[in-house]
C-alpha cells in the first residue's frame, strides 16, 4: 500500500539554524515525490517536486531510494519558513497521498 | 486571478439535511480533485475528475457526490451528511493530472451536528 509518513508534526528550531522537515514513503513503484506548503491564512501551495530538482525559498530535497525518504532541508531557517509542510507521493496516475503534516515554527 | 474558489468557507449544517461545497476554477484545467483534511490524517482524496463528464474515486469516497458537468466547476455534493464527514474540505485542479502543479482553493470549514 502506498503511504507518506512525517514522523513529527511539530518541529521548532531557531532563526538561522539548519532545518531538516522528514518525509518517508511507502511504495513498490517509481515515486514522485512533492512537497507543499500552507503559510498562515495562505492557501496550500507546491514548494518543490523532485524531478525539478529544484531549490525553492532555499529549500531542497533529495529523493533517496535506499532509504525511501524525501525530507526537506534548509540550511538556514528564516521566520517566514513558519508554516504547515506536507510531504505527498504520486501513486498511480491521478493518486496523490499526503503525510500527516509538519508545522514548523521558527523562532527569533 | 487565476485561482480556485470554493464557497462557502464556514458551514455549519445538521445530521442528514443535504448540502453542496461549490468549487469553480478559472485557468481552464482539466484536472479537478477534493481532499479532506483532518487532524493526524493530513489530507485524503474523496474524489477526483479528470475532464468534463469522466469522474472517479478517491481514498474516502463514501457519502459523497461529484459532478462535472462543466470545466470550470466541480462540486462536492453531501446527499446526508453526518457527523464523521465534519472535516476541512479543499479543491484542487491542475493542468493536466496529479503530476502537474496543484492550485487549491481556500478550503471549507464543515461542521455536522
Amino acid at each position: 500500500a502506498q503511504r507518506v509518513t512525517q514522523p513529527e508534526k511539530l518541529l521548532s528550531v531557531f532563526k538561522g539554524a539548519p532545518v531538516e522537515l522528514k518525509c518517508n514513503y511507502s511504495y513498490s513503484g517509481s515515486p514522485e515525490l512533492f512537497w507543499y506548503v500552507q503559510y498562515s491564512r495562505q492557501r496550500l501551495q507546491l514548494l518543490l517536486r523532485h524531478i525539478s530538482r529544484e531549490s525553492i525559498k532555499g529549500f531542497t530535497a533529495d529523493l533517496n531510494k535506499g532509504e525511501t525518504s524525501f525530507h526537506l532541508k534548509k540550511p538556514f531557517a528564516q521566520e517566514e519558513d513558519s508554516a504547515m509542510y506536507y510531504c505527498a507521493l504520486r501513486a498511480g496516475a491521478q493518486k496523490l497521498v499526503f503525510g500527516q503534516g509538519t508545522r514548523l515554527t521558527i523562532n527569533p | 486571478e487565476a485561482q480556485v474558489t470554493q464557497n462557502p468557507r464556514y458551514l455549519i449544517t445538521v445530521t442528514g439535511k443535504k448540502l453542496t461545497v461549490t468549487c469553480s476554477q478559472n485557468m481552464n484545467h482539466e484536472y479537478m480533485s477534493w481532499y479532506r483534511q483532518d487532524p493526524g490524517l493530513g489530507l485524503r482524496q474523496i474524489y477526483y475528475s479528470m475532464n468534463v463528464e469522466v469522474t472517479d474515486k478517491g481514498d474516502v469516497p463514501e457519502g459523497y457526490k461529484v459532478s462535472r458537468k462543466e470545466k470550470r466547476n466541480f462540486p462536492l455534493i453531501l446527499e446526508s451528511p453526518s457527523p464523521n464527514q465534519t472535516s476541512l474540505y479543499f479543491c484542487a485542479s491542475s493542468l493536466y493530472g496529479q503530476s502537474e502543479k496543484l492550485f487549491f482553493g481556500s478550503g471549507t470549514q464543515l461542521s455536522v451536528l
